[in-house]
């Protein structure tokens, strides 16, 4: 069954500090991944996306990582700030049709305090 | 930002009426979406167009209905909305040759609607 694992289901962490969220699945055939980040009462947008030879990709201060091999992601915030507090949603897409079927995660609450 | 909109934001209606949740894109893009997303849960696909005159029902089943008469509008019918439909829904949409799962969607700031 293809599945999209995150965790930490929520997080809070101090302005300024660092943090990484992870992402486990098990689409197959892979395609891509993305993480998008939702704010409350907001559609998601998204970040990063990466394909199966690509294991690092950079937005800013958010550094997505990929080993499609154990089939796991992480998206690390480098210096927190207040506006990155929501909801950060890994998707994983399949090459089984032709819509490109989209895997959607439950995403990280992401809190960050002054 | 994308150019996506959804109408209304907000919405609270009683049980057995009938709603139309309107989504409208000015980036010509051919294919949209609909889904629902309920509080800490994931997006689940309702409904999708790879185009006009072109419709297809997703993962998830709903009660709702689709129509697609023109590139730039997706707009989703409950005809008699329960309290079971209470949930956020979102619109989204994607364009280019590479194929759906290829495309990065645009998503719309959604649709919270209550029923009563």
């Amino acid at each position: 069954k293809n599945q999209v694992e995150q965790s930490p289901q929520s997080l809070i962490i101090l302005e300024g500090k660092n943090c990484t969220l992870q992402c486990n699945y098990t689409v197959s055939p892979f395609s891509n991944l993305r993480w998008y980040k939702q704010d409350t009462g907001r559609g998601p947008v998204s970040l990063t996306i990466m394909t199966f030879s690509e294991n690092t990709k950079s937005n800013g201060r958010y550094t997505a990582t990929l080993d499609a091999d154990t089939k796991q992601s992480s998206l690390h915030i480098t210096a927190s700030q207040l506006s990155d507090s929501a909801s950060y949603i890994c998707v994983v897409s399949d090459r089984g049709s032709t819509l490109g079927r989209l895997y959607f995660g439950r995403g990280t609450q992401l809190t960050v305090w002054p | 930002e994308a150019d996506i909109y959804q109408t209304p934001r907000y919405l609270v209606i009683g049980t057995g009426k009938k709603i139309t949740l309107e989504c409208s894109q000015t980036m010509g893009h051919d294919k949209m979406y609909w889904y629902q997303q309920d509080p800490g849960m994931e997006l689940h696909l309702i409904h999708y167009s790879y185009g006009v005159n072109s419709t297809e029902k997703g993962d998830l089943s709903s009660e709702s209905t689709v129509s697609r008469i023109r590139t730039e509008h997706f707009p989703l019918t409950l005809e008699s909305a329960r309290p079971s439909h209470t949930s956020q829904y979102l619109c989204a949409s994607s364009g280019g040759l590479a194929g759906g799962g290829q495309e990065t969607q645009y998503f719309g700031p959604g649709t919270r609607l209550l029923v009563l």
